[in-house]
C-alpha cells in the first residue's frame, strides 16, 4: 500500500525566505509526527499531532515553526524567515496511535544558502 | 528519557550474522525497548520491539537482558541491504521517538 510521501523531495531557499513542506500521511493514521535531522545526527522530535489537534509542539526550535494539520490528514511543516542553521532533513511519520509503530516518509531535503 | 548507549560503528561480513548491542541502564518497568534502521537517503524504518521476552520477527531478533539494562538486536544473515544505522530506542510510552546517535553498519562483500 502507499507510504507516508513527502515534497518537495529538495528544496534550496534563500535566507530569509519562507517554505512550506507537505506531509501525506498513510490513510487513515490518526497521529502525525514531525522530525528534524541535522546532518549526521539522529531525528529530534518537532511536533505531534493527533487528527487535526497539535497535542505537543515542545521540540519546535522557534516561534519560526509553525505547523498544521486542519482537516486531520495532510499536513504542512511552515518555517518563515529560514535562516542557515534550519537546513536539515525534515521527516514526517505517521502512526495508527501515538504509541503505535511509526511509519517515516523519505524526507524533505531543505538547504538554506 | 531513559537513555541509551551504542557503539557508533560496526562492520561486518555478508551472510555473517551481526549483533548490534545497546546498553540502557536507566530503563523503567514498564519502557519499551525499539529499534529502528535508516537506510542512506531514506526514512527510518521499524525493526523490531520488546518489553521483556525475547522476540523474532522475518528482519530480525531482539534478545533482552534479564535485568533489561541492556539488549542485542540480532541479524541472522546480513545482506548488503543492511548496511544503515541502527537506532536502539527506549519507548517511555509517550509518543514521540527519542533518537540517540545509532550504530552505523557496515556490511562487507
Amino acid at each position: 500500500g502507499a507510504g507516508v510521501s513527502q515534497s518537495p523531495r529538495y528544496k534550496v531557499a534563500k535566507r530569509g525566505q519562507d517554505v512550506a513542506l507537505r506531509c501525506d500521511p498513510i490513510s487513515g493514521h490518526v497521529s502525525l509526527f514531525w522530525y528534524q535531522q541535522a546532518l549526521g545526527q539522529g531525528p529530534e522530535f518537532l511536533t505531534y499531532f493527533q487528527n487535526e489537534a497539535q497535542l505537543d509542539k515542545s521540540g519546535l526550535p522557534s516561534d519560526r515553526f509553525f505547523a498544521e494539520r486542519p482537516e486531520g490528514s495532510v499536513s504542512t511543516l511552515k518555517i518563515q524567515r529560514t535562516q542557515q542553521e534550519d537546513s536539515a532533513v525534515y521527516l514526517c511519520a505517521s502512526s495508527l496511535a501515538g504509541w503505535e509503530t511509526q511509519y517515516f516518509g523519505p524526507g524533505t531535503r531543505l538547504l538554506v544558502l | 528519557d531513559a537513555k541509551t548507549t551504542q557503539p557508533n560503528s560496526m562492520e561486518s561480513n555478508e551472510e555473517e550474522p551481526v549483533h548490534l548491542p545497546c546498553n540502557h541502564s536507566t530503563i523503567s518497568g514498564t519502557d519499551y525497548i525499539h529499534w529502528y534502521r535508516q537506510l542512506p537517503s531514506q526514512g527510518p524504518e521499524y525493526v523490531i520491539h520488546g518489553l521483556t521476552s525475547n522476540v523474532n520477527n522475518r528482519m530480525a531478533s531482539l534478545a533482552i537482558a534479564e535485568d533489561r539494562k541492556s539488549s542485542t538486536l540480532i541479524l541472522h544473515r546480513a545482506t548488503l541491504r543492511d548496511a544503515a544505522v541502527y537506532y536502539c530506542i527506549i519507548r517511555q510510552g509517550a509518543q514521540k521517538l527519542v533518537f540517540g546517535q545509532g550504530t552505523r553498519l557496515t556490511i562487507n562483500p
